[in-house]
């Protein structure tokens, strides 16, 4: 069975902090995807990531796809309360067959 | 505009009456997806279309069929709901099917079983 784990499962942290939350695997993927999901929201697209050592920045997001390709990491720097949902990553095997294959998530409140 | 559209977006139902949740997409994908995601929980993919083309996952129960009449809509269809399943149901689609390609989801419709 091919599971990503997600670490923290929650995370509560005042506004202005920062956090870093672990996407683990020990399958390798071709790409990891994140994805925020609001409350009774559906999960919205954050960034894919697909080269080993890959780093990408979405403003105070900063995403890294470890140089195996089995894990991936979501740093936030200053935290605000918009940054509050639920962060899911997904792993993909690439080509045609398959589908994403979706970590518990890690659950972050940011509080004002 | 939003582009992956689930109806109704919070659905009661009895224990054991059949269930219909609908959803409609105005990208014109050739993939749509239904999950199923309960509480703490990943979201767990029950099947996808590609096309006209079914795709069941292998524990996906029998009691749950669907429906892909055109590109635009997809159904969900709960022959005889138990209380175990009462969850968030999203709907997504993609361009291709593959790990690599994004997925777009809908606003999900929660399902109350009473």
């Amino acid at each position: 069975t091919q599971l990503l784990e997600q670490s923290p499962q929650f995370l509560s942290i005042q506004e202005g902090e920062n956090l870093t939350v672990y996407c683990n695997s020990s399958s390798v993927f071709s790409s990891l995807q994140w994805y925020r999901q609001e409350p009774g929201e559906g999960p919205v697209l954050l960034v894919t990531v697909v080269t080993g050592g890959e780093v990408k920045k979405l403003k105070r997001l900063t995403f890294q796809f470890g140089d195996a390709r089995k894990d991936s990491s979501l740093h936030i720097t200053a935290a605000q309360p918009g940054d509050t949902g639920l962060y899911l990553c997904a792993g993909g095997y690439g080509g045609s067959q398959g589908n994403l294959i979706f970590g518990k998530g890690t659950k972050l409140s940011v509080k004002p | 505009d939003a582009m992956v559209i689930q109806n109704p977006r919070y659905q009661v139902t009895q224990f054991g009456k059949p269930v219909t949740l609908s959803c409609s997409q105005t990208l014109n994908h050739n993939v749509m997806y239904w999950y199923q995601q309960k509480s703490s929980q990943a979201p767990k993919l029950l099947f996808h279309y590609y096309d006209k083309d079914f795709n069941n996952e292998a524990d996906t129960p029998d009691n749950f069929q669907s429906r892909r009449p055109n590109t635009s809509f997809c159904f969900l269809d709960i022959r005889s709901p138990g209380l175990g399943d009462a969850a968030m149901y999203l709907c997504a689609t993609s361009r291709r099917l593959g790990g690599n390609t994004e997925a777009f989801f809908g606003q999900g419709t929660r399902l109350t079983v009473v």
